[in-house]
C-alpha cells in the first residue's frame, strides 16, 4: 500500500513562478525523500531530509519536514520548463532493518512557457 | 561514474508466459531493490537485497515472482507465468549502505513489461 499521498496530485503553474507540492504520510520515519520522474525516465534522487532535521535546501528546492503532523512540503523556486516532470516523495520506515522505500502516487507539475 | 543498468529496456509478453529483468547495481552498493510501478502510481517495492541475503520480500508474489542475487552483484527478477496486472516498469535501484541504514536510493531506467 501507498502511505504518501501527495498533494496536489497535479499542478500547471507559468514559468518563473514558484511550485509548492506536500506530502503527508502515515507511520513514523528515519527520513522522508523527494524524487523526481521525467516522462519514460527513471527516478532521480532530489533531496533527501533526516527526521531530526526541519529544513533543508538545495539549489531552487526548499524542503521541510513536520514530524508532528507527518507532513512535508518541496518549494522549487523560479521554475523552468525542465522542470516540468511527476514528483514522488519517499518515507523510509524508522523501524527495523529493511530499506524499502514507501512512495506515494506523486504529483505532476507542468510548466508552461 | 556508471548508474544502474537495466536491460531490456521494453518487453511484451502474452498472459501465461515467463520474462526475466537483468539489473547492475552502481560498482560499491551493497543493498539493491526492485520495485514495480503501475501507470498513474508510484513505485512499491518488491524485494530488498544486501550483498546476495534477502532483506525484505513482504510485497513479492512468490507463486509468479522470484529475484535472485545469487553474487552479491547483479540480480534478475523474474515473472512466471505473467498476468495482465503485472504490466508496469520495474525499477531496479540500489544504495550503499552506512552505519547500518541505507541512505540515497539511485534508480535505472527501467524495464516496460506489457503484458497482453
Amino acid at each position: 500500500s501507498q502511505q504518501g499521498e501527495e498533494d496536489p496530485q497535479a499542478l500547471s503553474i507559468q514559468e518563473g513562478e514558484n511550485a509548492t507540492m506536500n506530502c503527508s504520510y502515515k507511520t513514523s520515519i528515519n527520513n522522508l525523500q523527494w524524487y523526481r520522474q521525467n516522462s519514460g525516465r527513471g527516478l532521480v534522487h532530489l533531496i533527501l531530509i533526516r527526521s531530526n532535521e526541519r529544513e533543508k535546501h538545495s539549489g531552487r528546492l526548499r524542503v521541510t519536514l513536520d514530524t508532528s503532523k507527518k507532513s512535508s512540503s518541496l518549494l522549487i523556486t523560479a521554475s523552468r520548463a525542465a522542470d516540468t516532470a511527476s514528483y514522488f516523495c519517499a518515507t523510509l520506515y524508522s523501524g527495523g532493518g529493511a530499506d524499502g522505500l514507501t512512495f506515494g502516487k506523486g504529483t505532476h507539475l507542468i510548466i508552461q512557457p | 561514474e556508471a548508474g544502474v543498468a537495466q536491460s531490456p529496456r521494453y518487453k511484451i509478453i502474452e498472459k501465461r508466459q515467463s520474462v526475466a529483468f537483468w539489473c547492475n547495481p552502481i560498482s560499491g552498493h551493497a543493498t539493491l531493490y526492485w520495485y514495480q510501478q503501475i501507470l498513474g502510481q508510484g513505485p512499491k517495492l518488491l524485494i530488498q537485497f544486501q550483498n546476495n541475503g534477502v532483506v525484505d520480500d513482504s510485497q513479492l508474489p512468490k507463486d509468479r515472482f522470484s529475484a535472485e542475487r545469487l553474487k552479491g552483484v547483479d540480480s534478475t527478477l523474474k515473472i512466471q507465468p505473467a498476468k495482465l496486472e503485472d504490466s508496469a516498469v520495474y525499477l531496479c535501484a540500489s544504495s550503499f549502505t552506512t552505519s547500518g541504514r541505507a541512505d540515497t536510493q539511485y534508480f535505472g531506467p527501467g524495464t516496460r513489461l506489457t503484458v497482453l
